[in-house]
């Protein structure tokens, strides 16, 4: 299996723009996550889906925050507007089951700069 | 509420020596406890879990964690360390119940000395 993929792997935007990140989670994974890291704050889980219904997104800090899941193999998470403190990297991970003993698959990440 | 606490942020060892990363967690019930390393650029990679059974457990690329209840911590060792081991590495409780939902800490960054 590839992994799981994110793209863009970078972006640089300025301020006020709309960002979308994409995720394509695991075949077969029916668990998928977003997380956000920056140095302030470490790892945050923003939301994640079970059989593509959100089920906890009580990590989205804020409205301009929305995430997505039309179909098992692919999910977006937009940023509108974008603002320089959404600077970080965001990941996506998927899991097969939500068990708490279920290994977490992290995509490589996409690193956002919002100036 | 459960947290996860990595006392260290930055630990510095010379190539061949042992290692000893520190996690302490916070859970009421028995936890399920994780060990993920991240290298520059990439994302993160699980090392090992534990969830129940023997409270020793082996991982990849030669590493190890010991579960004790008692000091409620979970760390991480290996007994020899190679300049690839350069990361940041970082533990992570399950928050519990079937949710998959993972606490992470602080992450502690490991520099090799040659």
């Amino acid at each position: 299996d590839a992994g799981v993929i994110q793209s863009p792997r970078h972006e640089v935007t300025e301020m006020g723009q709309e960002v979308t990140l994409r995720c394509k989670p695991i075949s077969g994974h029916d668990y998928l996550f977003w997380y956000r890291q920056t140095m302030m704050r470490g790892l945050e889980l923003l939301i994640y889906f079970n059989n593509n219904v959100p089920i906890d997104d009580s990590g989205m800090p804020e409205d301009r925050f929305s995430a997505k899941m039309p179909n098992a193999s692919f999910s977006t998470l937009k940023i509108q507007p974008s603002e320089p403190r959404d600077s970080a990297v965001y990941f996506c991970a998927s899991s097969r089951t939500g068990g708490g003993q279920e290994t977490q698959y992290f995509g490589p990440g996409t690193r956002l700069l919002v100036l | 509420a459960q947290s996860v606490t990595q006392p260290d942020i930055h630990i510095t060892v010379s190539e061949g020596a042992s290692l000893e990363l520190r996690c302490n967690y916070s859970y009421g019930a028995t936890p399920y406890l994780f060990w993920y390393v991240q290298s520059p650029g990439q994302g993160l990679q699980l090392l090992l879990k534990y969830f129940s059974g023997d409270t020793l457990v082996q991982g990849i690329k030669g590493f190890e964690a010991e579960f004790k209840r008692s000091q409620s911590s979970f760390n991480l060792r290996k007994p020899s360390v190679h300049w690839s081991d350069a990361a940041e590495y970082f533990c992570a409780v399950g928050a519990g119940g079937n949710t998959g939902k993972l606490i992470f800490g602080q992450g502690t960054t490991l520099q090799v000395k040659p």
